[in-house]
């Protein structure tokens, strides 16, 4: 299995705080992902980094910011956390884009927001 | 707007092939037929890709027509730990977009 792991991996909180959710790989991929899954929707792509400090929004991106200062981490941060953001959080990664490439995913973080 | 089409759900008996059809008239002649699935609540799990060939591997084998129009992802030996959501996805680059899938039922 490669080696994602995501952090938490379950969270309550309360709406207006702030969250942080944290993605870490061991492969040294260059690509890294935020998804989210509601029932209904399948996976919405979040955000995305395709290297150090490079990110950009994906689908569903308002309400989230991300950063990644560091190949191996990608963090996922929820300013003020609303009800909507309830869901199912994965982080995915890929070792190279052009779409002949495989993604990995994470087990998923389920947040809470009340 | 979903790039595939999918049958919400199919039943498989277990020992036997499953047989999952996928419908992507619009793709692109750059574009991959990507196939993952999910098991419960599991994050996705990576299964196949290919472009115009078919491909197997040591889960499965992916059939693309000739038009590349549609293509069938075949589970040769289904068991039961086979059942969960099946996405077929069709990239070009590195932004999947999950569609709602198939739910596979493998039963004894």
């Amino acid at each position: 299995d490669a080696g994602i792991t995501q952090s938490p991996r379950h969270k309550v909180t309360e709406t207006g705080t702030p969250v942080t959710l944290r993605c870490h790989q061991t492969e040294n991929h260059r690509y890294m992902y935020w998804y989210r899954q509601d029932p209904g929707h399948g996976l919405r792509l979040i955000h995305y980094s395709y290297g150090v400090k490079d990110t950009d929004k994906g689908e569903v991106s308002d309400g989230y910011s991300v950063s990644r200062s560091k190949t191996e981490d990608f963090l996922l941060t929820l300013e003020s956390a609303t009800s909507s953001q309830t869901s199912v959080y994965f982080c995915a990664i890929s070792e190279s884009v052009g779409g002949n490439t495989e993604a990995f995913f994470g087990q998923g973080t389920r947040l809470t927001v009340v | 707007d979903a790039k595939t089409t999918q049958p919400p759900s199919m039943d498989c008996a277990e020992g036997r092939a499953a047989n999952l059809p996928c419908n992507h008239s619009t793709i692109s002649g750059n574009e991959y037929v990507y196939w993952y699935r999910q098991i419960h609540s599991q994050g996705p799990q990576y299964i196949i890709h290919g472009l115009k060939n078919n491909e197997t591997n040591e889960m499965a084998s992916l059939i693309i027509t000739e038009d590349r129009k549609s293509s069938t992802l075949i589970l040769p030996h289904a068991t039961l730990r086979d059942t969960a959501v099946y996405y077929c996805i069709v990239e070009g680059d590195y932004k999947l977009s999950f569609g709602a899938g198939t739910t596979v039922t493998v039963r004894a």
